[in-house]
């Protein structure tokens, strides 16, 4: 079944630390895999896309990891501020004929002063 | 990069009225766009998919009659609720793909749109 499952649901940390958000997937077939970022009330916004054949990308504080054999991915946030509180979401693209974005839960985070 | 842009940002009805909701891609041309629906807490849900000059593939449980969507052109696409009821009160977000389908496709999503139904 083409899942996306995120953990943890939520989280909350002190600003300045570091957090991992996890997602795994079983969406097949796979073309690639987005973290977005959606502050409430707002549209999700993309932080990272990665291919099959991309273990790891970086967008600023932002680093996005990816074992397509395991079918893992995680988001690792360095120095968090205050302004990274928002929902991330991890998102697979099926490469069938639709070419369907599969959405997971999202991980809320909160980052406290 | 890309901009997507959604009008109203809000809205309030009472039950039973006609609400739109308009979409535009402000700097590319969008051949494909889609409209997801949020509830609280909750992730995005797939709607429809919009391709311009065609009529719409909604998901599967979406009434096709109270959701209307329209693609008339290259950068807007309106998603009409008729008849709406408290039930419909949600967070609608539009999402508009440059490009051809593809692996490297990207899809930009929009402001949102929060819906409350009195």
């Amino acid at each position: 079944k083409n899942q996306v499952e995120q953990s943890p649901q939520s989280l909350i940390i002190l600003e300045g630390k570091n957090c991992t958000l996890q997602c795994n997937y079983t969406v097949s077939p796979f073309s690639n895999l987005r973290w977005y970022k959606q502050d409430t009330g707002r549209g999700p916004v993309s932080l990272t896309i990665m291919t099959f054949s991309e273990n790891t990308k970086s967008n600023g504080r932002y680093t996005a990891t990816l074992d397509a054999d395991t079918k893992q991915s995680s988001l690792h946030i360095t120095a968090s501020q205050l302004s990274d509180s928002a929902s991330y979401i991890c998102v697979v693209l099926r490469m069938d004929s639709s070419y369907k974005l599969i959405f997971g839960s999202g991980t809320r985070l909160l980052v406290r002063p | 990069g890309a901009v997507v842009s959604q009008h109203p940002s809000w809205v309030i009805c009472k039950s039973g009225t006609s609400v739109k909701i308009e979409c535009r891609s402000l700097d590319f041309q969008a051949t494909t766009m889609f409209w997801y629906r949020q509830f609280p807490k909750q992730s995005l849900m797939l709607m429809a998919t919009s391709n311009e000059g065609s009529k719409a593939t909604y998901e599967q449980g979406v009434e096709k009659d109270k959701f209307l969507i329209n693609h008339a052109s290259l950068t807007l696409s309106t998603l009409t609720v008729t008849s709406a009821h408290p039930e419909d009160s949600s967070f609608y977000i539009c999402s508009a793909r440059k490009g051809l389908a593809g692996a490297l496709e990207t899809q930009y999503f929009g402001p949102g749109t929060r819906l409350l139904v009195l």
